[in-house]
């Protein structure tokens, strides 16, 4: 079956312009994660959705970053005016009521 | 605060030389620990979950161990294309939260 899947896969912006990163889960997974993944750095957590709860933001950096899900499957992450410092590689994962979590190949995002 | 420390960094092995990967942790209470591959320029792919000390899992060349404080990923007479980084990961149970806590993974090489 498909797995998760992100796009664009490359994006390239400048400093202070907004972006959007956009995530398509597993079907059927109700819960869904974005981390972030800098060079030579761990993942590192940002947002959980499960189902129709309130989604769990304790990872948000800054709050330049934002995301909402819709109809409780796609996911936009939002980043406004962005930095140099978030440049990296974001990630989503997805899964069901289980612990393991499946992710999509991420989208690598440059700030010039 | 959760904690995952990987070792070693990195590893080059030769084609059929088997070795172990190891994965310490601190965390207050263990929901699951989870190990991953991650390709250049793609997502993490999921291996294992281990639950509770003394549990084992394998898949072809590869066998996880876990401990009450650490985990191992066994190796056994790699191939090349077994080359990756292996990411070793930690969910608590602290409250509802599900998120992962991810080592800064182990680089490995296998030369033909």
């Amino acid at each position: 079956g498909a797995g998760v899947s992100q796009s664009p896969s490359n994006k390239v912006t400048e400093k202070g312009k907004d972006v959007e990163l956009r995530c398509d889960p597993i079907s059927g997974h109700t819960a869904l994660y974005w981390y972030r993944q800098s060079l030579g750095q761990g993942l590192e957590f940002l947002i959980y959705f499960q189902g129709n709860s309130a989604p769990d933001k304790s990872g948000l950096p800054s709050d330049r970053f934002s995301a909402e899900r819709t109809g409780g499957s796609v996911s936009t992450l939002t980043i406004q005016r962005t930095q140099q410092e978030d440049s990296a590689v974001y990630l989503c994962a997805s899964s069901t009521s289980g612990p393991e979590q499946f992710f999509g190949p991420g989208t690598r995002l440059t700030v010039l | 605060e959760d904690q995952v420390t990987q070792s070693p960094e990195a590893l080059r092995l030769q084609e059929g030389e088997s070795s172990s990967l190891n994965c310490s942790y601190t965390v207050s209470g263990l929901r699951g620990l989870f190990w991953y591959r991650q390709d250049p320029g793609k997502g993490p792919e999921f291996l294992f979950t281990l639950y509770s000390a003394g549990e084992e899992k394998e898949k072809e060349r590869l066998k996880a161990t876990l401990t009450k404080k650490e985990s191992f990923l066994h190796i056994t007479a790699p191939k090349p294309e077994d080359s990756a980084t292996y990411l070793c990961a930690v969910q608590a149970p602290s409250g509802s939260a599900r998120q992962l806590t991810f080592g800064s993974g182990t680089q490995l090489t296998v030369l033909p």
